[in-house]
């Protein structure tokens, strides 16, 4: 079982570009969750994903979007990045049935 | 919105400690998680604990629901347990609500 695979591991963008990140659920998952930990703090729920499509959605603003593809995979698009967006960037997946939900190692975004 | 505080913040520990660690939860517990949050970044589950105890090895957990509460004991503390402590409670449809966390030291 491969669990929970994100990419890419570290990213460097500069202000104003934008950013796609991308995860893997654990095998058997269908349920996808994005968070953002800034540095010296606990996670924060950007939003989730079942059956494609959003199903709930934390006090993020539009410029953060996402996506789930008909195999369970996950994107997460920034756009407009701002100094403020460099943090570690975490997906969690859990099964439809039982939430117990695991994580990826993460992507370190950084945005100079 | 809910709130999970964690206590302490912040632990210092000799390796071959114990400790206890203790996360109050500002909503009703049906159900949470406990996680270590390596020095790569990446969040290890260690019990799934709606209610009751688990022991895991050196690790331990209980849960009170009705008074809101869980604890997490460390026992024989190794350097390997370093890192950052996280009590999630999760909520309608698998969100989770994470606390500000309790950072762990394990001194040789």
């Amino acid at each position: 079982d491969a669990g929970v695979t994100q990419s890419p591991t570290h990213l460097i963008k500069t202000r104003g570009q934008q950013v796609t990140l991308r995860c893997s659920p654990k095998s058997g998952h269908d349920t996808v969750s994005w968070y953002q930990q800034a540095l010296g703090q606990g996670p924060q729920f950007i939003f989730q994903y079942y059956e494609e499509e959003e199903r709930q959605r934390g006090n993020f603003p539009d410029r953060f979007s996402g996506h789930q593809f008909p195999n369970y995979s996950s994107e997460l698009n920034v756009n407009a990045l701002l100094l403020g967006d460099s943090a570690l960037y975490l997906c969690a997946s859990s099964p439809s049935i039982g939430p117990e939900a695991f994580f990826g190692q993460g992507t370190r975004l950084t945005v100079v | 919105g809910i709130q999970v505080e964690q206590s302490p913040p912040d632990l210092i520990l000799q390796e071959g400690a114990n400790s206890t660690l203790r996360c109050n939860f500002s909503d009703s517990v049906n159900n949470l998680q406990w996680f270590h949050q390596n020095p790569w970044g990446q969040l290890i589950n260690l019990f799934y604990i709606p209610s009751g105890t688990k022991q895991n090895g050196r690790l331990s957990a209980t849960t009170v629901a009705t008074e809101r509460y869980s604890l997490l004991y460390i026992s024989s503390s190794q350097t390997t347990d370093s890192g950052v402590y996280f009590c999630p409670l999760i909520t309608a449809g698998n969100k989770l609500t994470f606390g500000g966390g309790t950072r762990v030291l394990v001194k040789p």
